[in-house]
């Protein structure tokens, strides 16, 4: 099973500041890495897909980058809505697996 | 518009089955892979399998083998997920959700999910 590591595992932040989130896969998954933001008692929703994608009706300032085993996921200027926790996910193989979560938290 | 509707919360003792449906519409069922996500009390997300609703072929991971069946009533646009021999360290908000592929390229992801049927476990 391919094994995903995020860091930091939370991060306090405030209003405007530039986040980065760092997703790390055990073995290469090329592209095959999405982002997902969960807010408490909801679903997950993606933001990111297939490493750099946003998906439609995303803010331009979340943006992913990265391939092989090292990803990351920026956001440029934190607002509000953006504290909750981010998952970074691959898809390149069975068992899909998720990162352990990353919470971002108001300063 | 596109949704999942799950069935509601769920409280059941140890050693019992959970069976979890989800109705799709706003798209074609059978045209989209139907996974099962679950989250524990605080804790991540761990993906449980996927069933392929126009085949029926299903897709568990290792942890799940034993004790899920995955099942989809293709007339009703409904997926199943029962999770036998229920333990308390079962007890999870579990989700389904679909997958879409990137046109023209082998990337998926997951687009749309249920809002999650709660299972408690406790005797």
């Amino acid at each position: 099973d391919i094994q995903m590591t995020q860091s930091p595992s939370s991060l306090s932040a405030s209003v405007g500041d530039r986040v980065t989130i760092t997703c790390r896969a055990s073995q290469t998954i090329s592209r095959y890495l999405n982002w997902y933001q969960q807010k408490p008692g909801k679903a997950p929703k993606v933001l990111i897909y297939a490493a750099s994608s946003l998906q439609s009706g995303v803010p331009s300032r979340f943006s992913g980058s990265g391939s092989g085993t090292d990803f990351t996921l920026t956001i440029s200027r934190l607002q509000p809505e953006d504290f909750a926790t981010y998952y970074c996910q691959q898809s390149y193989s069975t068992p899909l697996t998720f990162g352990g979560g990353t919470k971002v938290e108001i300063k | 518009q596109v949704q999942l509707v799950q069935s509601g919360a769920e409280v059941k003792m140890p050693g019992a089955s959970v069976k979890v449906s989800c109705k799709a519409s706003g798209y074609t069922f059978t045209a989209y892979y139907m996974h099962w996500v679950r989250q524990a009390p605080g804790q991540g997300l761990e993906w449980m399998g996927w069933i392929n609703p126009n085949s029926g072929d299903i897709n568990l991971a290792k942890n799940f083998q034993a004790r899920v069946t995955m099942t989809r009533d293709t007339s009703i646009s409904t997926a199943y997920m029962e999770l036998s021999r229920l333990r308390s360290d079962d007890t999870a908000v579990y989700y389904c959700a679909r997958t879409s592929g990137v046109v023209n390229s082998p990337y998926y992801y997951i687009d749309v999910w249920g809002k999650g049927t709660t299972v408690t476990v406790s005797s």
